[in-house]
């Protein structure tokens, strides 16, 4: 159980294009997923919190008209990078978080975007 | 502010060689304390949450183990494939469901 999916697994694009990734949590429903970022050799940066129904929480330094957030449904969760360039080529892990006071996160196996 | 921080930051074991992977934690209120398993251009796997001081989880050879201001991950008689990055990760009181993440160990565990 606790299975989480991401879209695409890696993707190159062109500098000034948008590129969506999907979240989706499998076989549970869940009200918050997380969205991270990784850089080499580094831990997980949380980049913003969204909730389904609501608009995401956003951490200090995170460009909310850049890294677009949607949390449509209980099991589906967008990241669209906007006007991609290469200093947003990273590593993109979603987690979720299943109902219940267990406060666990389940994670995404992650998104490479490599903006050229 | 609320601070995580894991050592060693690299350990290289031989297979069957057993050892301890330490996380420590600013003492501000902790509400759960999660171990992640991380292979190289993968997302985290989940392995255990620890909610209060004395609690042990085990999972086949690994053992996590946590006090008042830190937690363990025992590693007994590892094999090759236990060889990745371990991650832990704080969810502090008043932080909502925010986990503050250390920056991890790298084991590797050769034969």
């Amino acid at each position: 159980g606790a299975v989480v999916s991401q879209h695409p697994s890696w993707v190159i694009c062109k500098s000034g294009t948008s590129v969506k990734i999907e979240c989706r949590s499998l076989d549970f429903q869940a009200t918050t997923m997380f969205w991270y970022r990784q850089f080499p050799k580094q831990s997980l940066m949380l980049m913003a919190t969204s909730n389904e129904g609501s608009k995401a929480t956003y951490e200090q330094g995170v460009e909310k008209d850049k890294f677009l957030i949607n949390h449509a449904s209980l099991t589906l969760s967008t990241l669209t990078v906007t006007s991609a360039h290469p200093e947003d080529s990273s590593f993109y892990i979603c987690s979720a978080e299943p109902p219940g006071p267990s406060y666990e996160q389940y994670f995404g196996p992650g998104t490479r975007l490599t903006v050229t | 502010e609320d601070q995580v921080t894991q050592s060693p930051e690299a350990l290289r074991l031989q297979e069957g060689e057993s050892s301890s992977l330490n996380c420590s934690y600013t003492v501000s209120g902790l509400r759960g304390l999660f171990w992640y398993r991380q292979d190289p251009g993968k997302g985290p796997e989940f392995l255990f949450t620890l909610y209060s001081a004395g609690e042990e989880k085990e999972k086949e050879r690994l053992k996590a183990t946590l006090t008042k201001k830190e937690s363990f991950l025992h590693i007994t008689a590892p094999k090759p494939e236990d060889s990745a990055t371990y991650l832990c990760a704080v969810l502090f009181t008043g932080t909502a469901s925010k986990l503050t993440f250390g920056t991890g160990t790298r084991l590797q565990v050769t034969l």
